[in-house]
């Protein structure tokens, strides 16, 4: 079956300005996780939907939302973009207990701000 | 605090040379531990997971409670082995992933 699948895969933005970024996750899992890697901080969890309600959250400013649909395809937000927030965004979507709860990432989309 | 350490940043070894890459994690209650790895220019992948308990790619990980540990070990290290390793702990359930550092494995010919 298809893998996880973020558009896009590469964007340019300029600061102060906002971006989505989208996730379709594989067919059948509910969760839906997101994660920020830069060279500097490594990979860092952003946020976790599960049927539509956000179950877990890290440690980012409000700048950063996101949300699930009812298909469970999801969105995340940066608003008033910082320089900083260049960095390979990942989508994850696990099948929870009954698949293994393994974790399968998508190839990322990449912001760099400007 | 949960936290993953992964205390290698850089290891290079030469092909057929013994591999073993650490993790340490602190975490209050009995975590699911994953490494990862991420080919040159592919998406991170699961490589292990410590419930499974199997071998992949000749790579083994066994769960140390006592000390807190989850070292990837591989006998004889091969040239296509070259790629970052991540170490993970989760809970048993949800989709929240606390990654280490990373450690950059290169095995010259």
């Amino acid at each position: 079956k298809a893998g996880v699948t973020q558009t896009p895969r590469y964007l340019i933005k300029t600061r102060g300005q906002q971006v989505t970024l989208s996730c379709s996750p594989i067919s059948g899992h509910r969760s839906v996780s997101w994660y920020q890697q830069t060279p500097g901080q490594g990979l860092q969890f952003l946020f976790e939907y599960f049927s539509e309600t956000q179950r877990n959250k890290g440690n980012f400013p409000g700048r950063f939302s996101g949300r699930q649909f009812s298909n469970s395809r999801s969105e995340m937000n940066v608003s008033t973009l910082e320089l900083g927030d260049s960095a390979l965004y990942l989508c994850a979507s696990s099948g929870g207990l009954s698949s293994g709860n393994t974790i399968y990432f998508g190839e990322g989309s990449w912001l760099t701000v400007v | 605090a949960q936290r993953v350490t992964q205390p290698e940043k850089l290891l290079s070894v030469f092909k057929g040379a013994p591999v073993e890459l650490k993790c340490n994690y602190s975490y209050s209650g009995s975590p699911e531990l994953f490494w990862y790895v991420q080919y040159s220019r592919q998406r991170l992948q699961l490589l292990l997971r410590h419930i499974s308990r199997e071998s992949i790619k000749g790579f083994t990980a066994d769960l140390n409670k006592g000390e807190t540990s989850f070292h990837l070990k591989k006998p004889f290290a091969q040239e296509e082995d070259s790629a970052m390793y991540y170490c993970a702990l989760t809970r048993f359930e949800g989709g929240k992933l606390i990654f280490g550092q990373g450690t950059e494995l290169s095995v010259k010919p």
